[in-house]
């Protein structure tokens, strides 16, 4: 199976931009996904990126892939205290678009 | 349109209890999937269902898990006689394709809020 790591802690200050990075094993991951879990409740869907593309922005988010480094990252502009959450990245299998595989998770911080 | 329904949301069973954890998908969703999220931890597949099949249980433990997807009704994931390391946070969701489709098929997959076991 595929390995996806993160770093586990973020803290940023209200206003600044927040980037949260990610690395991954399987070079033949189809799709990469950033989630976000607030505390205890599910996780909701941010974006997705499809592995042919190396940057996709959906209003303050911005995500970034380096196909060649197996690196995602996640920048949040203008971080607000409501994004203060877990973020999660998952790559998905070519077996299997949905065969969603996780991070440990990066806990942002966002400091008013 | 009712996202996917998970419950109960909490629950507390003592070591050697059953537990049982439904869940409906998506309206129009016929495929659902169960995660485990460990306290601390990703969540880690266990099960990929279609309506009367399993398709995919690689991710279950051998012995006193078990998961099913009736004709009618919900999903249900059964633990039977948990243990302390049971303790969890069991993740559902669904999406409208099989497994190999993705978004830009038209094919999310939508979690539920969980259900968070606890064992005493």
């Amino acid at each position: 199976g595929e390995d996806v790591e993160q770093s586990l802690f973020l803290s940023v200050r209200e206003g600044d931009s927040s980037v949260i990075n990610c690395t991954y094993t399987d070079s033949s991951s189809t799709y990469l996904y950033w989630y976000k879990q607030e505390p205890g409740a599910g996780l909701q869907l941010l974006t997705y990126i499809f592995s042919n593309m190396d940057m996709k922005q959906d209003q303050r988010l911005t995500v970034l892939l380096n196909k060649k480094d197996k690196h995602l990252s996640l920048r949040i502009a203008d971080t607000q205290t409501g994004d203060s959450a877990i973020y999660f990245c998952a790559g998905a299998q070519q077996t299997g678009a949905n065969n969603l595989f996780f991070g440990t998770g990066t806990r942002l911080t966002v400091i008013p | 349109n009712a996202g996917v329904m998970q419950n109960p949301r909490h629950l507390v069973r003592r070591r050697g209890q059953e537990a049982r954890l439904r869940c409906s998908p998506m309206k129009g969703h016929s495929h659902v999937y169960w995660y485990r999220q460990l306290p601390e931890e990703g969540l880690k597949f266990m099960v990929y269902l279609q309506k009367e099949n399993i398709i995919d249980e690689s991710g279950m433990p051998k012995e006193r898990f078990s998961a099913e997807f009736p004709k009618e009704g919900p999903s249900i994931l059964r633990i039977q006689q948990v243990v302390r390391g049971d303790s969890a946070a069991y993740f559902c969701a669904s999406s409208p394709l099989g497994r190999r489709e993705g978004p830009r098929s038209g094919n999310t997959i939508y979690f539920g809020e969980g259900s968070w076991l606890t064992v005493v």
